[in-house]
């Protein structure tokens, strides 16, 4: 079955640093993957939408300077959280459409940022 | 904005009993998924609807998909604590492109 990698699983940053977030689909070839956060208790809201060899496209409200998006292969984006703050602490998942069958999205396990 | 609500956002039973949980929207989508999601992990996929009218059962669940592609409803029967979990439910239109989030109904079953 499809598998989608992120790395890390979580990690803790100082306030005012950076931090890269991985989603790799292992098996498959994804041109378009999807970034969404988490906070506690709520549901999943979309970031942005990761388009291979193209510009990111945001969702309203995201700040895209902020949330630095990179999409080089097919099977490889990144999100960078640019100077963090506490307030960006949060539970951040993506997921990849495979280029077959229909409305299919595999999930990444996820990365847990806090900031501190 | 496509919004999807779910009901109830929180449920608490007895293992054994059955359960409904119900995803409602004001918009027509062309398929609805349900996903389940641990605490600390990625959602899950457990089913995908396509037509109106359709049901579908996933062993204990069974999932039904309404006429007008509006509203699903996922029912649990003779729930198991490994039933546990955020159940969300995910409208889409076409392709695998954006997909709206219900807020979900996060369930414990209790042995």
């Amino acid at each position: 079955g499809a598998v989608v990698s992120q790395h890390p699983s979580w990690v803790i940053c100082k306030s005012g640093t950076s931090v890269k977030i991985e989603c790799r689909s292992l098996d498959f070839q994804a041109t378009t993957m999807f970034w969404y956060r988490q906070f506690p208790k709520q549901s999943l809201m979309l970031m942005a939408t990761s388009n291979e060899g193209s510009k990111a496209t945001y969702e309203q409200g995201v700040e895209k300077d902020k949330f630095l998006i990179n999409h080089a292969s097919l099977t490889l984006s990144t999100l960078t959280v640019t100077s963090a703050h506490p307030e960006d602490s949060s539970f951040y998942i993506c997921s990849a459409g495979r280029q077959t069958g229909a409305n299919v999205l595999t999930f990444g396990a996820g990365s847990r940022l806090t900031v501190l | 904005t496509q919004l999807l609500e779910q009901s109830p956002q929180f449920l608490s039973i007895q293992e054994g009993e059955n359960l409904t949980v119900y995803c409602n929207s004001s918009s027509v989508f062309s398929s609805l998924q349900w996903y389940r999601q641990e605490p600390g992990e990625g959602p899950v996929l457990l089913v995908t609807v396509v037509t109106g009218g359709e049901v579908k059962k996933l062993k204990r669940l069974t999932f039904q998909f309404g006429d007008a592609r509006k509203d699903s409803s996922l029912h649990i029967t003779a729930a198991q604590p490994g039933d546990t979990g955020l159940y969300l439910c995910a409208g889409a239109n076409g392709g695998y492109q954006k997909v709206t989030f219900g807020i979900g109904t996060k369930l414990q079953v209790i042995p």
